[in-house]
C-alpha cells in the first residue's frame, strides 16, 4: 500500500505570495492532520480533516487555512507569506474512526523557505 | 495545557551501547503516548505506541517503552544501539477529546563508532 505523498517536496516564495501545499492519503484513510515543524517551535499542529469537514485546529492564523476533497486528499494554503512560516510542513493520515489514540502515518513533508 | 518534556536535546552514545531517550508529559486526563523518529530529510515514522494494559511496551527495530503514570513519563529504551539508530526522536501525547498530537522538542540521537 502506497504511504502518504505530499507535493511539492520543495518550494521557494516570496514574502507576501501564497502557497498551496498537497497531501495525498493512504488508500481508505479518511483523516489527514497538517503539521508544522520549524527548529525554534518544534512540531506544531495546524489542523485536522475528517470526511471534507476540518475537525480540530492549531492555534494559527488565519492565514493557515486547508480543506479537504471527497477522495480525502488534503490542500493546505498560507497567504501573504512571512518569513516565519518557513518550515517543514508534514501531512499525517489515519483513518479516523478511532482518534486519538489511533496511529498518524507521516508523509515526507514539503519544505518551504520564504524569502 | 498539556504538554511533552524531552529533557535531553542531544544524546551522543557509542556503537553497541545502551540508550534512554527521556520523557515527561503533563495532562489532567488520560493520555496516550507515542514515540517517532525521523530520519534526515524524512517524515515521522512511529516507532511504538501506548494505549492501554501493559506498562512495557515493545516498538520497531528493538526500541521500548515504559509507561509510569506516578511519573508521568514514557522513556525510550534500547539495549544496543547501530549506527542506523542516528536519527531525531520525538515523544508525543494524545488524549480524549483533541484530534492531535502534542510534541516534545525531540532528542537528536548520535550513535559514535
Amino acid at each position: 500500500k502506497a504511504g502518504v505523498t505530499q507535493t511539492p517536496r520543495y518550494l521557494i516564495k516570496t514574502r507576501g505570495q501564497q502557497v498551496t501545499l498537497s497531501c495525498s492519503p493512504i488508500s481508505g484513510h479518511r483523516s489527514v492532520s497538517w503539521y508544522q515543524q520549524t527548529p525554534g517551535q518544534g512540531l506544531q499542529f495546524l489542523f485536522e480533516y475528517f470526511s471534507e469537514t476540518q475537525r480540530n485546529k492549531g492555534n494559527f492564523p488565519g492565514r493557515f487555512s486547508g480543506r479537504q476533497f471527497s477522495n480525502s486528499r488534503s490542500e493546505m494554503n498560507v497567504s501573504t507569506l512571512e518569513l516565519g512560516d518557513s518550515a517543514l510542513y508534514l501531512c499525517a493520515s489515519s483513518q479516523g474512526l478511532a482518534p486519538p489514540g489511533e496511529t498518524q502515518y507521516f508523509g515526507p513533508g514539503t519544505r518551504l523557505l520564504v524569502l | 495545557a498539556q504538554s511533552v518534556t524531552q529533557l535531553d536535546s542531544q544524546v551522543p552514545v557509542f556503537e553497541e551501547a545502551p540508550v534512554e531517550l527521556r520523557c515527561n508529559y503533563s495532562s489532567s486526563v488520560s493520555v496516550y503516548l507515542f514515540w517517532y523518529v525521523q530520519y534526515p530529510n524524512q517524515g515521522l515514522q512511529l516507532l511504538l505506541k501506548y494505549l492501554s494494559g501493559s506498562t512495557l511496551v515493545k516498538g520497531i527495530n528493538g526500541f521500548e517503552a515504559e509507561f509510569n503514570k506516578s511519573q508521568t513519563s514514557f522513556h525510550l529504551r534500547k539495549p544496543s544501539v547501530h549506527i542506523s539508530d542516528t536519527a531525531e526522536y520525538f515523544c508525543a501525547v494524545s488524549y480524549q477529546g483533541a484530534q492531535k498530537l502534542v510534541f516534545g522538542q525531540g532528542t537528536r540521537l548520535t550513535i559514535n563508532p
